[in-house]
């Protein structure tokens, strides 16, 4: 099956710095979604990603569907930002990383 | 447009006890998935309906667990019973086209 691997696992940052994480896969997909998993446990929809990039005001992705990586860009990081986010990948159903857990302080 | 609806929102049970889910997806949506959540994993995939009909049930456990979407819209996902390591959180998706969208999942802890 699909293997799909993040990193960093952890980031620590200090709220106002910038940070790449990565998503790498191991086959073809025709489906690729960032998720941020708040503390709550709710998974959030960041981005709908197969291929080229995308911006939503402080977070931007790029999928690189040829050389099977995605990065998601996080700038001016604030302390809502902390949690873990996912990467996941798929046809059909999402195979998901393992996640990468981001706490920014103030 | 109103999200995936997902109830409980947590669910104690002692081991051998059943247990049953509820999700409604959101209106419209053919596909629906019920995923498990371990604690410091990512979440996997239990089963995949098209409206009404199972597409993809290989990682549900038979033998204790069942799902059903009778009507092509909510579904019930049910454990029977409940094993020490089902616990976890139980999320609902839906998806009509692209992208799959989650509800707040049900927490599961079994005592």
């Amino acid at each position: 099956g699909i293997q799909v691997e993040q990193s960093p696992p952890d980031l620590i940052l200090q709220e106002g710095a910038n940070s790449t994480l990565r998503c790498n896969f191991s086959d073809s997909v025709n489906n690729l979604q960032w998720f941020h998993q708040n503390p709550w446990g709710q998974l959030i929809n960041l981005f709908y990603i197969p291929s080229g990039t995308k911006q939503n005001g402080r977070l931007s992705a790029t999928t690189v569907a040829t050389e099977r990586y995605s990065l998601l860009y996080i700038s001016s990081s604030q302390t809502t930002d902390s949690g873990v986010y996912f990467c996941a990948v798929g046809s059909d159903k999402l195979i998901f990383g393992t996640g990468t857990r981001l706490q920014v302080f103030p | 447009e109103a999200g995936v609806a997902q109830s409980p929102r947590y669910k104690i049970i002692e081991k051998r006890q059943s247990v049953a889910f509820w999700c409604n997806p959101i209106s419209g949506h053919a596909t629906l998935y019920w995923y498990q959540q371990i604690l410091g994993q990512g979440p996997k995939l239990l089963i995949q309906f098209q409206n009404n009909g199972v597409v993809d049930d290989s990682q549900l456990p038979k033998d204790r667990f069942s799902a059903e979407r009778l009507k092509g819209v909510d579904s019930t996902l049910k454990i029977q019973p409940a094993k020490l390591e089902d616990s976890a959180v139980y999320l609902c998706a839906s998806r009509n086209g692209g992208a799959q969208y989650f509800g707040p999942g049900t927490r599961l802890t079994v005592l």
